[in-house]
């Protein structure tokens, strides 16, 4: 089925180790994001994408990094995991001009920093 | 700047009562407005959106939403609430960019 696939759905990372989120979509969307969600603070945008090879910072980038190589892929990474990094993240697609559509979102990853 | 409101964290409601969750939005330009919903431990899905033309906007699920342009709100509703609506429920604005409420717990109670 089309839609935002998100791997691993479940992950638990030890202070200072790295690792990449992945998120594909094959809708052909040029606009990509993460989010995280964390308890009473609904969703905070980490980092968009609106196109392949073109990325920005959203309201909380530090700690993260992303890469826009193609259309389908936008994977995240954390460089140096923390415990403030324990959350929920989830991976959104839409197309870029046509601001009537929304996003359609991945199922999440939950991950734990210890 | 952009911004969008949720003003109630939870709504409280009986089966089979009518419910409202409350949004407004503070835009420039002409916002498209949307709701998500999600349920526990999944992501988020999309219920309804307003572009253009009738107010009232009906979406999945027997959910509508009110769009009022003087009032700058998009509140969702459903003229009777069951337990399985109970969730977490997102409004969204998108002008080229996405911005969300900070969500509403609705509580349907049997």
């Amino acid at each position: 089925n089309a839609g935002v696939t998100q791997t691993p759905k479940f992950q638990v990372l030890k202070t200072g180790q790295s690792m990449t989120l992945q998120c594909a979509q094959d809708m052909n969307h040029e606009y990509m994001s993460w989010y995280r969600q964390d308890p009473g603070m609904g969703l905070r945008l980490i980092h968009y994408s609106v196109g392949a090879g073109i990325t920005d910072q959203g309201e909380v980038p530090n700690g993260y990094n992303v890469s826009r190589s193609t259309t389908e892929d936008f994977p995240l990474r954390l460089l140096s995991a923390a415990p403030s990094q324990t959350s929920v993240y989830f991976c959104a697609s839409s197309y870029k001009g046509a601001t009537n559509y929304g996003y359609t979102f991945g199922s999440g990853t939950r991950l734990t920093v210890v | 700047a952009q911004s969008v409101a949720q003003p109630e964290d939870q709504v409280n409601v009986a089966e089979g009562n009518p419910l409202t969750v409350k949004c407004t939005y503070s835009v420039s330009g002409n916002p498209y407005l949307f709701w998500y919903v999600q349920y526990p431990n999944r992501g988020l899905q999309f219920l309804l959106k307003y572009i253009t033309g009738d107010n009232l906007v009906k979406g999945s699920y027997g959910f509508e939403a009110e769009f009022n342009k003087s009032q700058t709100s998009f509140h969702l509703k459903k003229p009777s609430a069951l337990v399985s609506d109970s969730a977490l429920y997102f409004c969204a604005v998108r002008v080229l960019k996405f911005y969300f409420g900070s969500g509403t717990k609705l509580n349907v109670k049997p």
